[in-house]
């Protein structure tokens, strides 16, 4: 079965602190993919990053930096220089990759609801 | 970029009625979408996966008599609550792979209808 744990429930921080957001999941697929979503309080879910199984290169799109660590089944998202509009849930999730059956299924984490005061 | 929607964006019904939600992929064709429920402060669990042309698969605990899901076309799905119940209050959102593109296993979100039952 998959899981993925953030065991963060909330986060507050001050503008321009950087942050790190964890993420560690569980799965016996040795092919899979790891996403990190979005929601503010309009509750649509907002796309991130997708990052398979085989590429552990680490991300960075602009403020956003995200490091994959298969060893230790992580996948952290950092987000640098924090501004009042980061504030919202962060998901991470998982799902399995092509061929499985649970293809396209998604796996979310708890959540962890960050919070940016200025 | 692809995009899906939902509708109603928010419904609020009596107990004891039926209410229908609708998931569209308004630019590409989905054969498989996924519906899923968020209780406030909590995170999105999987309810069923649709598959077009033939009949939902449930994820464990979910009543498929009291969750109906028809996936009459490639770029519709709708959930039905049946007897709707105050506990069935929740935010539903659905997803959908678009298969035709080589997007295959990025899930695109709706926006999530927000049901409140009386």
């Amino acid at each position: 079965a998959q899981k993925v744990t953030q065991a963060q429930t909330e986060i507050s921080v001050v503008e321009k602190e950087d942050v790190t957001l964890d993420c560690v999941y569980e799965t016996r697929d040795t092919t899979y993919y790891l996403f990190w979503y979005k929601q503010p309080p309009s509750g649509e879910l907002v796309f991130l990053i997708r990052r398979n199984s085989f590429d552990e290169q680490n991300e960075i799109s602009g403020r956003y930096s995200w490091n994959f660590q298969k060893s230790t089944s992580s996948f952290n998202f950092t987000i640098t220089a924090s501004q009042v509009v980061d504030s919202a849930v962060y998901f991470c999730a998982l799902s399995e990759g092509a061929g499985g059956t649970s293809y396209g299924k998604l796996t979310f984490g708890q959540g962890t609801i960050l919070t940016v005061h200025p | 970029g692809a995009v899906v929607s939902q509708h109603p964006s928010w419904v609020i019904c009596k107990s004891g009625t039926s209410v229908k939600i609708e998931c569209r992929s308004l630019d590409f064709q989905a054969t498989t979408m996924f519906w899923y429920r968020q209780f406030p402060k909590q995170s999105l669990m999987l309810m069923a996966t649709s598959n077009e042309g033939s009949k939902a698969t449930y994820e464990q605990g979910v009543e498929k008599d009291k969750f109906l899901i028809n996936h009459a076309s490639l770029t519709l799905s709708t959930l039905t609550v049946t007897s709707a119940h105050p506990e069935d209050s929740s935010f539903y959102i659905c997803s959908a792979n678009d298969v035709t593109s080589g997007r295959s296993n990025e899930q695109f979100f709706g926006p999530g209808t927000r049901l409140t039952v009386l």
